[in-house]
């Protein structure tokens, strides 16, 4: 149990669908990330937000949209996904400082049919 | 080719066996991670290194900064020890908290 958790574990869906993940930390830290992990390739950062406010947005498709409502909470909002988005997402968290440690959720594994 | 290239890709060893897996980068960083990642997708921060050497239980941690090298050693290995192995180093050049990884080290451990 790292005290970063996810919502929903499984999640299939269809290309036309919307849908939601939700990442909860317990830590007390102040930045929180999503990554995507596909079969075989490394970890891919696409957001991150630092004390609420977005600081990084790495080239994401603009059909994942990410909010941060307060230093707990991370969403990322899907819509109109292609089967080329089905990956492990991950979330995590750290305290901004020197060289942070980030700790990671166990993973929402996302199927786009 | 990625920042980040650690090998072996794949090892597969009998239990008790020591067990070494490597990580080289190309650019200089002000700290670099070994996370473990279980089936099932959680990831667990095992050591974070600027210098030197870190030991936690069986596992330990080497780098050699001028080398850009980093090593995790296993002892005594157990097939609890079977994970994914990831490299990741924060960069000297870039801002805030980004990592970039490695492809992963798929350890199994034979009973």
């Amino acid at each position: 149990e790292t005290g970063v958790t996810q919502t929903p574990r499984h999640l299939v869906m269809g290309m036309t669908n919307k849908k939601s993940l939700k990442c909860e930390q317990h830590l007390g830290h102040n930045a929180m990330y999503w990554y995507k992990q596909s079969a075989k390739k490394p970890l891919e950062l696409m957001f991150v937000y630092n004390f609420k406010e977005q600081t990084e947005n790495n080239s994401v498709p603009s059909r994942f949209s990410p909010e941060c409502p307060n230093s707990s909470h991370l969403f990322l909002h899907l819509h109109t996904l292609q089967p080329e988005d089905s990956a492990l997402y991950l979330c995590a968290s750290s305290q901004v400082g020197h060289q942070e440690t980030q700790y990671f959720g166990p993973g929402t594994r996302l199927l786009v049919l | 080719k990625n920042e980040v290239e650690q090998s072996p890709q794949n090892l597969t060893a009998q239990e008790g066996e020591f067990i070494t897996i490597n990580c080289s980068y190309s650019v200089g960083i002000s700290a670099l991670h070994w996370l473990q990642q279980h089936p099932g997708g959680g990831i667990v921060s095992l050591f974070m290194l600027s210098s030197g050497k870190k030991k936690h239980g069986r596992l330990i941690a080497t780098i050699n900064i001028q080398e850009k090298h980093s090593s995790l050693h296993i002892t005594a290995s157990h097939p609890r020890d079977s994970a994914v192995y990831i490299c990741a180093v924060r960069s000297e050049e870039t801002s805030g908290s980004r990592l970039t990884f490695g492809e992963g080290t798929q350890l199994t451990v034979n009973p």
